[in-house]
């Protein structure tokens, strides 16, 4: 079964740094681009940043660019997303997903995890 | 950056009815456009890709259509599951995701 599973969220305050990970199963990880989407509360989906397959080219939006990093151990079937100097608009639920083919739709999703700035 | 414009933002409607819901990009994107259906505190799930391509398992009764800047997704016959919200993603430069699009009940 194709599975991602996220962790590492939690409760950060302003400031400060989290690292977010995806675990992939029953797929080929190293083929597939992938990505974070997050979703404030109450509010719609926000891509932020996606990464190619086997290549690793990065792509960030401008509302975390500077900020998150995403990288990938293909080795490990993981997907990473380090967030440093984190902003109350930043709290969110973070989901990861596997492209359909290459840089395009995303067809598996995970559960999300929550991520909440606030001092 | 692209801009993805959805409308209408919130719809009502009742079960049987056909509703259309329209996805307007800033540029042309060919038909670089996906659609998602989401539900409350769960993950979205692809409906259509490419534009017009129902993803595997998703009911006939969803269909998508358009190209270059103009897209809609189509329901022909609502059912009482398909109340939820709708976004659609455009992945020709980079991805940006519409605002969204609540169906709820009349």
């Amino acid at each position: 079964e194709v599975q991602l599973l996220e962790s590492g969220g939690g409760l950060v305050q302003p400031g400060g740094s989290l690292r977010l990970s995806c675990a992939a199963s029953g797929f080929t990880f190293r083929k597939y681009a992938m990505t974070w989407v997050r979703q404030a509360p109450g509010k719609g989906l926000e891509w932020i940043s996606g990464i190619s397959g086997s290549e690793g080219r990065t792509y960030y939006a401008d509302s975390v660019k500077g900020r998150f990093t995403i990288s990938r151990d293909n080795s490990k079937n993981t997907l990473y997303l380090q967030m440093n100097s984190l902003r109350a608009e930043d709290t969110a639920v973070y989901y990861c997903a596997k492209s359909v083919a290459g840089m395009d739709a995303f067809d598996i999703w995970g559960q999300g995890t929550m991520v909440t700035v606030s001092s | 950056a692209i801009q993805m414009t959805q409308s209408p933002s919130s719809l009502s409607a009742s079960v049987g009815d056909r509703v259309t819901i329209t996805c307007r990009a800033s540029q042309d994107i060919r038909n670089d456009l996906a659609w998602y259906q989401q539900k409350a505190g769960k993950a979205p799930k692809l409906l259509i890709y490419a534009a017009s391509s129902l993803q595997s398992g998703v009911p006939s009764r969803f269909s998508g259509s358009g190209s270059g800047t103009d897209f809609i997704l189509t329901i022909s016959s609502l059912q009482p599951e398909d109340f939820a919200t709708y976004y659609c993603l455009q992945d020709y430069i980079s991805w940006t995701f519409g605002q969204g699009t609540t169906v709820d009940i009349k």
